[in-house]
Formats: structure tokens, C-alpha cells, sequence
């Protein structure tokens, strides 16, 4: 399964557009790269899923590249609800499972 | 409106008691999960079944327990036997058929648990 790495956390202001980059290196030609968003003391929240160039959809962008090593999840326009964790996930576990890295913690001031 | 239901929203359990925590989803998936989450982490697999009256161990399975006997309930019993309880539980469940895409993944709102 692979493994990905994203920033700890990230700072941004209401109203602008804020990028969350994943790294990936090692994924499988059949995995999907999907992003969740989690608000504290409440259950991840699917946001976005894609498999290669770029979706969009009433929420968020994904871009990947060609090599699909890293994706990028944008956000545009923040406002301070979409403070939140933000998970890269590629793939699935053995089991059928999502598997979660430690987030992204995304806080976005007035 | 389809989706998982988790209870109670808080619990508090004292030392040596066993506590369970309810799962239901009226989404017809076969396969439901139970994660964990500890502060500033991210989730941990527990235990996942994939259809009725059937079940498996995840990542940290010890000191709990679950049974399957109907599809939309998958009941997590934390045992006396786990140290160290305290944490944030998720249930989730999906439609199991679907390989890689996760339009079918669906989690619950979730059970703190507080060893008091």
C-alpha cells in the first residue's frame, strides 16, 4: 500500500485559495488518490477522489500529474469553516479499509 | 436519509468495566468498520467484517471485541482487558463491492470514550 506524506499543518486567511500538496512516490497503477476532511469530534468527510489530471467538483480541485507521485488538493476561497484535518489517501488496506496518515491541519484565520 | 448512526456521542466507562458502543446503518453495505483515533492522529483499524456473522482482527484488536448477527448492526465492546481505552471511536461501512473508489464509504459521528 502506499505511503503518503503531507504537511503537518497549514495557516491561511479567509478568502484565499489554499493548496494542500501529498506525496505518494509509491503507488500502485490501480490506486486512487481520495481526500477527507475531518472536524473536530466528528467522522471524516469525503471531499474529492481521482485518478489522474485534474477534478473538480462543487468543493475542491485534485491535481495529479502524469507520474501520479504527488497530488494536490485546492480549496478555493477558505472561509473559517473549513478549518479541519485534510487526509491524502491512495489506495485501500488488504481488509477493503481506508487508511489514514496523521492529516493535515488546516487553519484558516480571519 | 441513509447513513450511519453511532451511540451514545460520550461515554464514560470506570476501570474494569466492559462498555459497548452501538453501530447501525440503513445503507444496505455489507462490510462495516471500526477504527480509533487518538489525539492528533490519524485512524486506526480494530476490527472489520465483511458480511454477516462473519468478522476480523485489524491493526489493534486486543482488548476488544464485535459481533456481526444482523447486516445493518456491528456492535464494539471494549473489553477491561484494553489498557488504555480512551480514545475516539468510528464506525464505517461500505458497499464493498466497489475495488478502489470510495463513493460508498460512509462514517458515523463517532463514540468518545473516557476511562474515568
Amino acid at each position: 500500500l502506499a505511503k503518503t506524506t503531507q504537511p503537518i499543518s497549514m495557516d491561511s486567511y479567509e478568502g484565499q485559495e489554499v493548496n494542500i500538496t501529498c506525496s505518494h512516490n509509491n503507488i500502485a497503477t490501480n490506486d486512487y488518490i481520495t481526500w477527507y476532511q475531518q472536524f473536530p469530534s466528528q467522522g471524516p468527510r469525503f471531499i474529492i477522489q481521482g485518478y489522474k489530471t485534474k477534478v473538480t467538483n462543487e468543493v475542491a480541485s485534485l491535481f495529479i500529474p502524469a507520474d501520479r507521485k504527488s497530488s494536490t488538493l485546492s480549496l478555493p476561497r477558505v472561509s473559517l469553516s473549513d478549518t479541519a484535518v485534510y487526509y491524502c489517501l491512495v489506495g485501500r488496506g488488504s481488509q477493503g479499509n481506508l487508511i489514514f496518515g496523521k492529516g493535515t491541519k488546516l487553519s484558516v484565520k480571519p | 436519509d441513509g447513513g450511519i448512526t453511532q451511540s451514545p456521542k460520550y461515554l464514560f466507562r470506570k476501570e474494569g468495566q466492559n462498555v459497548t458502543l452501538s453501530c447501525e446503518q440503513n445503507l444496505n453495505h455489507d462490510a462495516m468498520y471500526w477504527y480509533r483515533q487518538d489525539p492528533g492522529q490519524g485512524l486506526r483499524l480494530i476490527y472489520y467484517s465483511q458480511i454477516v456473522n462473519d468478522f476480523q482482527k485489524g491493526d489493534i484488536a486486543e482488548g476488544y471485541s464485535v459481533s456481526r448477527e444482523k447486516k445493518e448492526s456491528f456492535p464494539l465492546t471494549v473489553t477491561s482487558a484494553q489498557k488504555n481505552p480512551t480514545a475516539f471511536y468510528l464506525c464505517a461501512s461500505s458497499s464493498g463491492q466497489v475495488p478502489q473508489a470510495v463513493y460508498g464509504y460512509t462514517f458515523g459521528s463517532g463514540t468518545r470514550l473516557t476511562v474515568v
